[in-house]
């Protein structure tokens, strides 16, 4: 099994309201992913947790914040968002950073 | 640097068609190869993938051979299917560093 899954599916929100993206897996993997994709362009990366623990931040903004709260859920925090911020927000995990990534189904996200 | 180049779509064929997307890379170090799938308003699937030099991956019809020679991992599909109609992704990991996607490549199946 290789499911990973994301809550919600999809999310409208206005620029002062606070919401979060839900990712689950019960693989057993250590490392989990949140990736930004925007129309016609491939995945980028955003954050990267590994163990629990947050090992990359590719510079996102601090409207996004992410959170780990055990191996199996990670969240996204959002608040303060621009129309800019709108696209399909990916989950993955893999069983270590060095593995390979399984995707999620995303959450499409349009910012009001 | 890392990088992945594959050609740019969109590919347009019939059913029964014989697909070939292009992929070289790009790496210092040994890379893994992958492709993903991303049909319409879905995320991504792993198709394929490939962790050392000459070996093939496959998957439903799809293969795709690490070629360290020429840098290439392309992905071929001998008679596709309408159902195939979506965008094909090629990526590559080194040890300790992020995956890295090519732009992708968009593919359209008319019966």
């Amino acid at each position: 099994d290789t499911e990973v899954t994301q809550t919600p599916k999809h999310l409208v929100m206005g620029m002062t309201n606070k919401k979060s993206l839900k990712c689950e897996q019960h693989m057993g993997h250590r490392a989990m992913y949140w990736y930004k994709q925007k129309a016609k362009k491939p995945p980028e990366l955003m954050f990267v947790y590994s163990y629990e623990k947050l090992s990359i931040n590719e510079s996102v903004p601090s409207r996004f914040s992410p959170e780990c709260p055990n191996s199996s859920l990670l969240n996204l925090h959002l608040h303060a968002l621009q129309p800019e911020d709108s696209a399909l927000y990916l989950c993955a995990s893999s069983q270590t950073f060095s593995d390979t990534q399984y995707f999620g189904p995303g959450t499409r996200l349009t910012v009001l | 640097g890392n990088s992945v180049t594959q050609m740019e779509g969109p590919v347009t064929l019939s059913e029964e068609a014989f697909l070939t997307i292009n992929c070289t890379y790009t790496a210092t170090g040994y890379p893994s190869l992958f492709w993903y799938v991303q049909y319409p308003g879905e995320g991504l699937q792993l198709l394929l993938k490939a962790t050392k030099a000459d070996d093939k991956g496959s998957n439903k019809g799809f293969e795709a051979t690490y070629r360290k020679e020429t840098t290439s991992f392309h992905l071929e599909k001998g008679s596709v299917q309408v159902s195939d109609s979506a965008v094909y992704f090629c990526a590559l990991k080194v040890a300790g560093t992020a995956l890295i996607f090519g732009k992708g490549t968009t593919l359209s199946v008319s019966s």
